[in-house]
């Protein structure tokens, strides 16, 4: 099956650092999503990504999709401790199919 | 901000026993999907249901798994006969168009 590889798996920074995950793939996403994670919660949206080489910013967040289709990047500027969780890719093939999540970035935010 | 809720958020069950996990979609959302999530590790896909049936479904979801929607607002995972290892958070998500998901916050299940 499909897998997506997410690195780095875990980050300990200061807050006011910027950060960078990435997540690459063997096979090709005609869409690409960032959702973080809170403890016992569920996933939520960051950013979604329709097109190769689209540059998506939401606040402090960017997100590139990537031209080959199989990779993407997460940038997060000036962290703050809110920024704390996991983070995850995820590729979509066709609208309605299942989505591949990769394996997770913890990110730890020291004050 | 409309939301996908799931109850219950925990549930324990013994070994063996059915248990059905509900879950209330977006009211205009055409897609509705289950994954689970096993502790500290990735999100992983169940199955997909579209058009009040199943379009695409994962190698765990076996026949011990079903999923209905029984009416036009509910939409429920029944594990026939639960295992150990199908102690996980549980996710429903639902998509109006089959893109950006939502996901609803899960319920833990436990099974002794």
């Amino acid at each position: 099956g499909q897998q997506l590889n997410q690195s780095p798996q875990s980050m300990f920074i200061q807050e006011g650092e910027d950060v960078s995950m990435n997540c690459t793939s063997s096979s090709i996403f005609n869409t690409w999503l960032w959702y973080k994670q809170d403890p016992g919660e569920g996933p939520v949206l960051l950013i979604a990504l329709y097109k190769a080489g689209e540059l998506t910013s939401n606040g402090r967040l960017t997100a590139q999709f990537g031209i080959t289709r199989k990779d993407s990047f997460l940038n997060i500027s000036a962290s703050i401790p809110s920024d704390v969780g996991i983070y995850f890719c995820a590729g979509l093939t066709n609208a309605g199919n299942m989505l591949t999540f990769g394996g997770g970035t913890r990110l730890m935010v020291k004050p | 901000e409309p939301e996908v809720t799931q109850t219950p958020s925990h549930q324990v069950t013994q070994m063996g026993q059915e248990v059905i996990l509900r879950c209330v979609p977006i009211s205009n959302h055409l897609y509705f999907y289950w994954y689970r999530q096993i502790l500290g590790q990735k999100v992983e896909f169940l199955v997909s249901f579209y058009n009040n049936e199943i379009s695409e479904k994962s190698e765990i979801f076996d026949d011990q798994f079903s999923v209905e929607r029984p009416d036009g607002s509910n939409f429920t995972l029944k594990i026939r006969s639960t295992k150990l290892e199908d102690s996980a958070m549980y996710f429903c998500a639902s998509s109006e168009l089959g893109y950006g998901y939502t996901f609803g916050s899960g319920t833990r299940l436990t099974v002794v």
